[in-house]
């Protein structure tokens, strides 16, 4: 079975800055991996994906991430961080096959002005 | 429109009262989930449902109960709520045959359990 860890609860950053939000996973084969955003009060929505070919993902809303299989991870990224990136953030791990992902328990983005 | 909705979006009940929250999508998908959040604990499934007369267990199944009345609604159930239950319901769903796995949430119910 597979399994997603976010080592960081809570990462607070000033507005501008670059963004890193770490995502490793534990699958025995090239997994499925995303990347949703949660704004309060909404709903979960998809950043981007991973399935096969460029290990580099670009998503929505100037966000990427990268797939290290050596690494067993899929950080998401994004250059400079606006007020309104200030969410919770969670990765998922899918098994070709299987249909039904495995979430992280989440990162919660603050933005400081 | 939203693609995936949910009603009620918040709701309040007591303990020992049957409640059911609703789904409905119009993606077409075949596929439809529950899950609740609670925080710290990122998404637990609840059931899933493959197709109309397909419905299966999650990992956090007990006291909780769904119909798939369609291809388009999925509701579940608390037959007897309890404070423990108090958390936030998501639905969710996915077409494999397009987009592998990728699911569409909806925008989530709040449920507190008195």
């Amino acid at each position: 079975a597979q399994s997603v860890t976010q080592p960081d609860i809570h990462i607070t950053v000033s507005e501008g800055a670059s963004l890193e939000l770490r995502c490793n996973y534990s699958y025995g084969a090239t997994p499925y991996l995303f990347w949703y955003v949660q704004s309060p009060g909404q709903g979960l929505q998809l950043l981007l994906k991973y399935f096969s070919g460029d290990t580099l993902v670009q998503g929505i809303k100037g966000f990427e991430a990268e797939f290290k299989r050596s690494q067993s991870s899929f950080n998401l990224r994004k250059p400079s961080v606006h007020w309104s990136d200030a969410a919770e953030y969670f990765c998922a791990v899918g098994a070709r096959g299987s249909y039904i992902p495995t979430f992280g328990r989440g990162t919660s983005l603050i933005v400081h002005p | 429109d939203a693609d995936v909705t949910q009603t009620p979006r918040n709701r309040i009940t007591k303990t020992g009262k049957r409640i059911m929250l609703e789904c409905s999508q119009t993606k077409g998908h075949d596929r439809m989930y529950w899950y609740r959040q609670d925080p710290g604990l990122g998404l637990r499934l609840i059931y899933y449902s493959f197709d109309v007369k397909d419905i299966n267990k999650g990992e956090i199944s007990d006291g909780y109960s769904v119909s798939r009345q369609a291809q388009a609604k999925f509701s579940l159930s608390l037959e007897s709520a309890i404070p423990n239950q108090t958390a936030l319901y998501f639905c969710a769903t996915s077409d494999t045959t397009q987009t592998r796995e990728t699911q569409y949430f909806g925008p989530g119910t709040r449920l507190l359990v008195l």
